[in-house]
């Protein structure tokens, strides 16, 4: 069955550094979705990307599809305490059903 | 305001106890999904709905089961052979396409069995 990846596992990071967590997928995509869970929480859908090598931004999230359809990146420029919380992208190849990757868990170092 | 119920929000059983999971939406959406949650990990889905009186198995249905009568309401009955059900429950729902605003999750029930 499809398989996403993502990696780093776990991401520290110092208040006001950029930083990167990444998506890969065993299978060529239709669209990918990201979402953020907040401690104790439950995830909250952020976007979507369709088209090969989009780039969407909201704030300070940038988020890539690659051209092949089969990763995506999410960039955070000057994190701050609010970004905290495990970022989960959720790649979709046919119909409905989403594969969600294992997330990356951010703490932000004040 | 449209949103999706789960209740409740802990709940805890015996070993060898049936348990059934409530999920209710007024958003409404066409498809609802379960996924279990453990800890430190993402979210695996159990049985999703496109529709009223249809349901799929989703990767990891051994010991779950669902039912769709009604558009709003989807409830997840954890059966006594789930080998390990304390986990965190979450319900979400989308439109039919299903991807151009995502889907959105309830509040989760945490599980535990005892």
């Amino acid at each position: 069955g499809q398989q996403v990846m993502q990696i780093p596992q776990y991401q520290h990071v110092q208040e006001g550094e950029d930083f990167t967590t990444y998506c890969n997928s065993s299978t060529t995509l239709s669209n990918i979705q990201w979402y953020k869970q907040r401690p104790g929480g439950h995830p909250v859908f952020l976007i979507q990307l369709v088209k090969s090598g989009e780039v969407k931004k909201q704030k300070r999230l940038t988020f890539q599809f690659g051209e092949a359809k089969k990763n995506s990146s999410l960039h955070i420029t000057a994190t701050q305490t609010t970004d905290v919380g495990t970022y989960f992208c959720a790649a979709q190849a046919a119909g409905n059903k989403l594969t969600f990757g294992g997330g990356t868990r951010v703490l932000v170092k004040p | 305001d449209g949103g999706i119920t789960q209740s409740p929000k802990y709940l805890f059983r015996k070993e060898g106890q049936n348990v059934t999971l409530s999920c209710e939406q007024n958003l409404n959406h066409d498809a609802m999904y379960w996924y279990r949650q453990d800890p430190g990990q993402g979210l695996r889905l159990i049985y999703y709905s496109q529709i009223v009186n249809d349901f799929q198995k989703g990767d990891i249905a051994e010991g779950y089961s669902v039912s769709r009568e009604k558009k709003e309401s989807f409830p997840l009955t954890v059966t006594s052979a789930q080998k390990n059900p304390t986990a965190f429950y979450l319900c979400a729902s989308s439109t039919r396409s299903g991807v151009d605003r995502g889907q959105f999750f309830g509040p989760g029930t945490r599980l535990t069995v005892l």
